[in-house]
């Protein structure tokens, strides 16, 4: 089992419908959790950080539930710009290091 | 703002070829990772460093090595450069555990 998972898409939807990406990870111990955006042929840029609580950022919104160990991002009316990769990344904490784990992505188009 | 800045953006190599590749941070940051990232495979950590002159194998160190003389500055090494080691090449650079920042990428060719 991957330690980070991912569904690959893409996701095909129109502007402005909402839309959903869940991730789900192995490692029960991992404290941190985020969402990096990468568009083509460029870097992956952090988007948000995950907490246990829940957090939003205008349209955007990610939740963590540590019991079933996934991690959730959903997008409120969906933008052109919003097309991208979405990668989905956990802390986990082995042979004394803290290394962060990238799943390989959700691809999202968004068409007018 | 983080910046995290890599010596090419396009680069093309022969087999056999020593490759070298740099990154620059400019935030003071104690950890720094070098990763590889193919389509289908997500990012791939080689090797990261922690401190200065310390260096750490990732997932995939087999045909790389690193340098890190100074804080701000990681090289990744290609002591014989393959084709299979075409691929973008990421950089990046955090404060302890926290969010890692991104260079540009490197996208190596090896012919």
């Amino acid at each position: 089992r991957k330690e980070v998972e991912q569904d690959p898409g893409p996701f095909n939807v129109p502007e402005g419908a909402t839309v959903a990406f869940n991730c789900t990870y192995s490692n029960s111990a991992s404290q941190s959790f985020f969402w990096y955006r990468q568009d083509c042929r460029k870097e992956p840029k952090l988007l948000m950080s995950v907490y246990s609580s829940g957090n939003e950022d205008g349209r955007f919104t990610a939740q963590l539930n540590r019991a079933s160990q996934y991690i959730s991002l959903l997008i409120r009316d969906s933008k052109l710009s919003d097309s991208a990769t979405y990668l989905c990344v956990v802390n986990m904490f082995s042979g004394g290091y803290n290394k962060l784990i990238f799943g390989a992505g959700t691809r999202l188009a968004v068409h007018p | 703002d983080v910046k995290v800045t890599q010596s090419s953006r396009y680069l093309v190599k022969r087999t056999g070829e020593k490759v070298f590749l740099e990154c620059v941070q400019d935030m003071d940051h104690e950890n720094m990772f070098w990763y590889r990232q193919d389509p289908g495979l997500g990012l791939r950590l080689i090797y990261f460093s922690y401190d200065v002159k310390m260096k750490e194998k990732g997932d995939i160190p087999e045909g790389y090595s690193v340098s890190r003389e100074k804080k701000e500055r990681f090289s990744l090494i290609l002591e014989s450069a393959s084709t299979n080691q075409t691929s973008m090449y990421l950089c990046a650079s955090s404060y302890y555990g926290y969010e890692q920042y991104f260079g540009p990428g490197t996208r190596l060719t090896v012919t």
